[in-house]
């Protein structure tokens, strides 16, 4: 059973400050990682995706990934209150597989 | 492109009726997933395709779930008979690839079963 564990939150931080979202992953195996956000009744959207280990930064957004401790994280910088959402953390296995997500970790930004 | 189009947005149907939710994907996109989103259980895949040819069904609850994608451009998930506890939102998802690149998700169908 492939499985991806994330806090729920909710996870609350003041605007302008670093919000740090965390994620970890069963299958070792997993090649492909992604970060996605879902706005309140809303479907998914892509945010990040990342491949090797270390860092990949795009705009106010960054994400790490350390296969050994199979552990991926997404930072936001400059958190604005519309980042208030849920991101979604989504592992692919490789092959045939599919995505497997966790539950979503509800991020608030306090104005 | 208009992205990936479900329809319909919202269905509410009494327990024991058949349901069909459908989808077209991105055109060129050649595969497609079927999602399931609860508040207990979150996202959960339930089926996906890959050139019209299911792959993975082993999401899928039980026997009263069925899917189809007679061709590129259209895929059906049915639910016969249907149960109040599947209720939730069900999304369709269309990919280039199966899990390496990113998937684009329709708006979802609210499906509520009474």
């Amino acid at each position: 059973q492939k499985e991806v564990e994330q806090n729920s939150g909710p996870l609350s931080v003041p605007e302008g400050a670093i919000a740090s979202l965390n994620c970890t992953y069963s299958d070792r195996g997993s090649q492909s990682f992604f970060w996605y956000r879902q706005y309140s009744g809303k479907s998914p959207e892509l945010i990040m995706s990342i491949y090797s280990n270390g860092d990949k930064e795009d705009g106010r957004f960054t994400a790490q990934l350390n296969k050994a401790s199979q552990y991926v994280s997404l930072l936001i910088r400059d958190s604005q209150p519309s980042d208030s959402a849920t991101y979604l953390c989504a592992v692919n296995a490789g092959g045939a597989d599919g995505l497997t997500f966790g539950k979503g970790t509800h991020l608030i930004i306090q104005p | 492109d208009a992205g990936v189009i479900q329809s319909p947005r919202h269905e509410v149907t009494e327990m024991g009726q058949e349901v069909t939710l459908r989808c077209k994907p991105i055109s060129g996109h050649n595969s497609l997933f079927w999602y399931r989103q609860t508040m207990m259980r979150g996202l959960e895949l339930l089926i996906y395709f890959n050139n019209n040819v299911p792959i993975d069904d082993s999401g899928m609850p039980e026997d009263r779930f069925s899917a189809k994608m007679p061709n590129a451009s259209f895929s059906t998930l049915k639910i016969q008979p249907s149960e109040p506890r599947d209720s939730a939102v069900y999304f369709c998802a269309s990919s280039f690839g199966i899990g390496d690149t990113e998937a684009f998700f329709g708006q979802g169908t609210r499906l509520t079963v009474v």
